[in-house]
């Protein structure tokens, strides 16, 4: 199956910073979905991505379909202490379509 | 509309013993996936089910099997714990087929095998 890479493993900002982090792959995507998962919780659907080149905005934060099609960006901008959490990316497997392969996570925390 | 909904929240089992896990979908999905969440592998797909059948299947053994009814609830079990099930088990619905359609997750399943 497809392999997905998300970077950074983790991170600790300031309240107030912008966030960056990406996703990639070794095949193509058709879809990028970017999830969030709050501690004892399920993962929460941020945003989703449907076309290569696509920058689509939920709030405060903003994602991108690469050109490629082999990797996907989520930016937060003005963190704040809520946004602590797990990201993850995710996409259909492209060979068939018929499951969604996930990224690693990104731990994200913020202090005050 | 009410979201996915898993019960329970939290098991306790121990070795040799079997578990049977629920998730009840969005109102209107036909789709149901089960995923295993550790720390050291991530999310990790079980299996999909689609009006009542099997559409598609991970790559775990034999003692995790699921199944869902008529109304789109579907359960999952594991026989014969192991240590290494321990886990958070994640339910996902989708309107259509998962891969095509964006899939809703519940709380989840917090499965500790003593």
């Amino acid at each position: 199956g497809q392999q997905l890479n998300q970077s950074p493993q983790s991170m600790f900002i300031q309240e107030g910073e912008d966030v960056s982090m990406n996703c990639t792959s070794s095949s193509i995507f058709n879809t990028w979905l970017w999830y969030k998962q709050d501690p004892g919780e399920g993962p929460v659907l941020l945003i989703a991505l449907y076309k290569a080149g696509e920058l689509t905005s939920n709030g405060r934060l903003t994602a991108q379909f690469g050109i490629t099609r082999k990797d996907s960006f989520l930016n937060i901008s003005a963190s704040i202490p809520s946004d602590v959490g797990i990201y993850f990316c995710a996409g259909p497997d492209i060979g068939s379509a018929r499951q969604l392969t996930f990224g690693s996570g990104t731990q994200l925390t913020v202090l005050p | 509309k009410a979201g996915v909904t898993q019960t329970p929240r939290y098991l306790i089992k121990t070795r040799g013993q079997q578990v049977t896990l629920s998730c009840s979908p969005i109102s209107g999905h036909r789709s149901v996936s089960w995923y295993q969440q550790t720390p050291g592998q991530g999310l990790q797909f079980l299996f999909e089910y689609f009006s009542e059948t099997q559409r598609n299947k991970g790559n775990f053994p034999g003692r995790f099997s699921g199944r869902q009814f008529s109304n789109s609830r579907s359960e999952m079990n594991v026989s014969t714990l192991e240590l290494g099930d321990s886990a958070l088990y994640l339910c996902a619905s989708s309107y259509g087929l998962a891969g095509a359609n964006i899939q809703y997750f519940g709380a989840g399943t917090r499965l500790s095998v003593l």
